[in-house]
C-alpha cells in the first residue's frame, strides 16, 4: 500500500522567492517518487523523479527535490520563483505492482500562486 | 521521445449520447495504458488499466459498462463514455507505460462537457 500527503493545498510566494512544496509518502516497498506540474486544462508534465541512487534530484525549470528516507519526504524546491511557475503541482509515489506496472498514487495537489 | 496524444482535446455532447476518446503513444509501444479522471481542483483518480488485447481492469466503483475501454493495439487505447450524463463531465487523462521505463507518460487530457 502507498499514499502521498501534500501539505498545503495552496502555497503563495512572491516572484523571486524560494518555492517549497511539501510531500510526504508511505510505501511498503522502496518507492519511486515523482513531481508533476499541471497547467490549466493540460495534462501532467514530469518535473523530476527519484528511483534509486542520488537522493537529490534535479529536474526541469530549475526545480529539485530531495528524497529523505528517514523523514519519508520528497519536498520540491526552487530557489527563485517565476510568474510562469504558477500551476498545480502533484507529488506521486509508485512501486512495482502486480503484472509489473508502476501505477502512481497521487497527492491531492498543491496550487502554487506567484505574486509579482 | 515518449509522447502520448489524446483526441479530442475538448468535446461537448448532449445527455444520452456516447463519446469516444482516443489515446495514442506516438513514438513507443505501450505495454499498458491507463485512464484517469480528474474533477476540478482535485487529484487524478485512476479509472482503469488496460493491456493490449486484454480486458481492462477497472478500479473499484468505476462502472465498466459505462466507461468502455478498448486497447486494440500497442499504440492505441480508447475510452467510450456511454449514455453520457452531466455528472460525467470531467477532465479525462490517459497515460502509457512501456517496459523500458519505470514511469507513466501522460497525455494532454480531454475535457468532456455533457449538457
Amino acid at each position: 500500500a502507498q499514499s502521498v500527503t501534500q501539505l498545503g493545498s495552496h502555497v503563495s510566494v512572491s516572484e523571486g522567492a524560494l518555492v517549497l512544496l511539501r510531500c510526504n509518502y508511505s510505501s511498503s516497498v522502496p518507492p519511486y517518487l515523482f513531481w508533476y506540474v499541471q497547467y490549466p486544462n493540460q495534462g501532467l508534465q514530469l518535473l523530476l523523479k527519484y528511483t534509486t541512487g542520488a537522493t537529490l534530484v534535479k529536474g526541469i525549470n530549475g526545480f529539485e527535490a530531495e528524497f529523505k528516507k528517514s523523514e519519508t519526504s520528497f519536498h520540491l524546491t526552487k530557489p527563485s520563483a517565476h510568474m510562469s511557475d504558477a500551476a498545480e503541482y502533484f507529488c506521486a509515489v509508485s512501486g512495482p505492482a502486480s503484472g509489473g506496472s508502476y501505477i502512481p498514487t497521487f497527492g491531492r495537489g498543491t496550487s502554487l500562486i506567484v505574486h509579482p | 521521445g515518449a509522447v502520448v496524444s489524446q483526441h479530442p482535446s475538448r468535446v461537448i455532447c448532449k445527455s444520452g449520447t456516447s463519446v469516444k476518446i482516443e489515446c495514442r503513444s506516438l513514438d513507443f509501444q505501450a505495454t499498458t495504458m491507463f485512464w484517469y479522471r480528474q474533477f476540478p481542483k482535485q487529484s487524478l483518480m485512476l479509472m482503469a488499466t488496460s493491456n493490449e488485447g486484454s480486458k481492462a481492469t477497472y478500479e473499484q466503483g468505476v462502472e465498466k459498462d459505462k466507461f468502455l475501454i478498448n486497447h486494440a493495439s500497442l499504440t492505441l487505447s480508447t475510452l467510450t463514455v456511454t449514455s453520457a450524463h452531466p455528472e460525467d463531465s470531467s477532465f479525462y487523462i490517459c497515460s502509457a507505460e512501456t517496459n523500458s521505463y519505470n514511469e507513466q507518460f501522460f497525455g494532454p487530457g480531454t475535457r468532456l462537457t455533457v449538457l
